[in-house]
Formats: C-alpha cells, sequence, structure tokens
C-alpha cells in the first residue's frame, strides 16, 4: 500500500522552544493530510486538516497559533509545536490520503515529543 | 455530531478461541466504518472496511444499521492477532476526516 513518512519519530525539546514534524507521502499526493494527538492509553484525537495549499481547519481546542500547520505540496506537511511546554509532550500521527489511494488513509510511523 | 464508541480497553483470550471486538456508533447518515491495527511499535494500518465486506487475517465485520454496530470478530485468534484496534467513522460529508473509537487491546494467551 502507500506509505506515509513521519520524521523525526522521537524528538525531545527543551520548554519554551519551537520542534517541527515533517509528515511525507512518499508515493501519492496526499491533497489532504490530518494531524492527529494520542495521548498514552488513549485515544487518537483529531487536531487539524490540511488540505494541499490552504490553511489547515483545526478542532474546537486546538490553538493555531501554538500548533502551525503548513500543506505546502502535495506530498508534505509540517507540524510546528511553538513554545512547547512539557503539557505539549504527546504522540502526534499524521495521516493522508488522496484519489490515487482511493481515499484510503494511510498513516505515519508518529512522532514522540518529549518537552523538558 | 459523530462518535464511535468501543466499550472494551482490554480483551483477553485465548489462542484459538473466538473473539469479537465491539464498536458502536452514532451518524445521523450512511458513514462509512473502518477497522484499524496498530501491532506493537508499528503504525496504524487498515485492517478492513465495511464497504469491502472482506476477510482479512481471519477478521470480519459486519455493519449492522440497525443496532448501530460495527463488531469486528474472528473464530479463532491467534497470537500474532494480539495488538491495539481502532474502529473508525468517516461521514458521507467528512471528506477523509475519521473518527476514532477509545480502541481495544487485544491479547491473545498462548
Amino acid at each position: 500500500g502507500a506509505v506515509v513518512s513521519q520524521h523525526p519519530s522521537r524528538v525531545i525539546c527543551k520548554s519554551g522552544t519551537s520542534v517541527k514534524i515533517e509528515c511525507r507521502s512518499l508515493d501519492f499526493q496526499a491533497t489532504t493530510m490530518f494531524w492527529y494527538r494520542q495521548f498514552p492509553k488513549q485515544s487518537l484525537m483529531l487536531m487539524a486538516t490540511s488540505n494541499e495549499g490552504s490553511k489547515a481547519t483545526y478542532e474546537q481546542g486546538v490553538e493555531k497559533d501554538k500548533f502551525l500547520i503548513n500543506h505546502a505540496s502535495l506530498t508534505l506537511s509540517t507540524l510546528t509545536v511553538t513554545s512547547a511546554h512539557p503539557e505539549d509532550s504527546s504522540f502526534y500521527i499524521c495521516s493522508g490520503g488522496g484519489r490515487q489511494t482511493g481515499n484510503t488513509i494511510y498513516f505515519g510511523e508518529g512522532s514522540w515529543l518529549t518537552v523538558v | 455530531a459523530q462518535r464511535v464508541t468501543q466499550p472494551e480497553k482490554l480483551l483477553s483470550v485465548f489462542k484459538g478461541a473466538p473473539v469479537e471486538l465491539k464498536c458502536n456508533y452514532s451518524y445521523s447518515g450512511s458513514p462509512e466504518l473502518f477497522w484499524y491495527v496498530q501491532y506493537s511499535r508499528q503504525r496504524l494500518q487498515l485492517l478492513l472496511r465495511h464497504i469491502s465486506r472482506e476477510s482479512i487475517k481471519g477478521f470480519t465485520a459486519d455493519l449492522n444499521k440497525g443496532e448501530t454496530s460495527f463488531h469486528l470478530k474472528k473464530p479463532f485468534a491467534q497470537e500474532e492477532d494480539s495488538a491495539m484496534y481502532y474502529c473508525a467513522l468517516r461521514g458521507n460529508n467528512a471528506g477523509n476526516m475519521l473518527t476514532f473509537g477509545g480502541g481495544t487491546r487485544l491479547m491473545v494467551k498462548p
């Protein structure tokens, strides 16, 4: 099947700094990408939906100035956690799909963010 | 609003026993239902979708609109089935957005 690659898989950053997570679709054009957050032993919570070339749509309660999402091309979306705090520590997962995937959604490996 | 409920956080069975992972949903229209599986240290991957009406790795799931359920079943569990299973719903006006249930951890004991 199609592949979505996420990088980095693990990142540790200091409180107050910003960190960027990349999500790439390797063999298809992802017209839509989704960013999820998963707390330990909990389900995936959708943070935002991004369509290539337009602004992301954020779910209620997600600060768009804190979680900057850019979907500048059909194969790359980025999530930047700005001014990170320890409570932002979590597992972040991206997913994407498009016409080439028959609208099946494929998931990245996820990125563990630890803010110290 | 759309909602997916998986009532069991953990399901433990012995190898060879039947297994049923429950999933109930609420949605006013005609949804698409999916089961995703996440094996240890691996990414989420699609297991099956209701529109395909297929059996994958011995698992089947039937959409019951009357009961608004989409339970995942396998007649004889294998140890390699141990994983996290997520039921997900896509509404007909939601683009490709998926709403996930809380997940059920399946443990198959030898």
